[in-house]
């Protein structure tokens, strides 16, 4: 059974940079595609961005130049980085892999941290 | 950027009822749309994949159906573990991927 665990700091400070790692356990890292997707309050949930086992990414426009997601195959781990944060990236965040090998879906999701930002 | 829109965004019913939730996209998505649900202080689960294939686990009851941009996912005779919210997501064209906005299944 795939299982995903996230980390990091549960608190930052405005402007500062958030660092979040998700571990891999259960499962391969190779072949799939590894995203982090965050929820604030009461809304839906918002993608954020993925990493391919390989290194390639891509992210959500709306984040693009805050945001790197890279992969640690031989750890099983991949990580976030999103600079510059406000109190609007105070949020749930979750590690999700993509479904299949592609990225249609997610069919496993990390337990998921809580960001807070503030001073 | 496609937006999903989904209705209603409340839904009180009693166990054994069938629920029929609604997601409507700005634009077509073909078949690549998902459908989740979660529960509280829990991440979101795959229901649904491409529109209406089961994922692996999920219980017979949950059915799904649409292409392009209107789409319905259907409980039939509603349990207790299946109140909380429900999101619909889109993949067909990104960056980014999107969710909707929700719709939260009540005990009446």
């Amino acid at each position: 059974q795939v299982q995903l665990q996230e980390s990091g700091p549960g608190l930052v400070k405005p402007s500062e940079t958030l660092s979040l790692t998700c571990n891999v356990s259960g499962g391969s890292i190779r072949n799939y595609f590894w995203n982090w997707i965050r929820q604030s309050p009461g809304k839906g949930p918002e993608w954020i961005g993925y990493v391919f086992y390989s290194g390639s990414s891509n992210f959500n426009p709306a984040l693009q130049g805050r945001v790197t997601i890279s992969a640690d195959v031989s750890r099983s781990q991949f990580s976030l980085k999103m600079t510059s944060v406000t109190a609007a990236d105070t949020a749930i965040y979750f590690c999700a892999r993509g479904q299949d090998g592609y990225n249609h879906s997610f069919d496993y999701w990390g337990p998921g941290i809580l960001v807070t930002v503030s001073s | 950027e496609i937006v999903l829109t989904q209705s209603p965004a409340t839904l009180s019913l009693s166990p054994g009822e069938r629920a029929t939730l609604s997601c409507r996209a700005s634009q077509s998505v073909g078949t690549y749309l998902a459908w989740y649900h979660q529960k509280p202080g829990q991440p979101p689960r795959l229901l649904i994949s491409y529109a209406s294939n089961r994922a692996t686990g999920v219980p017979a009851r949950f059915s799904a159906s649409g292409s392009g941009t209107d789409f319905t996912l259907t409980i039939n005779s509603l349990e207790s573990d299946d109140f909380g919210v429900y999101y619909c997501q889109q993949r067909s064209d990104w960056p980014p991927l999107t969710f909707g906005q929700g719709t939260r299944v009540d005990i009446k």
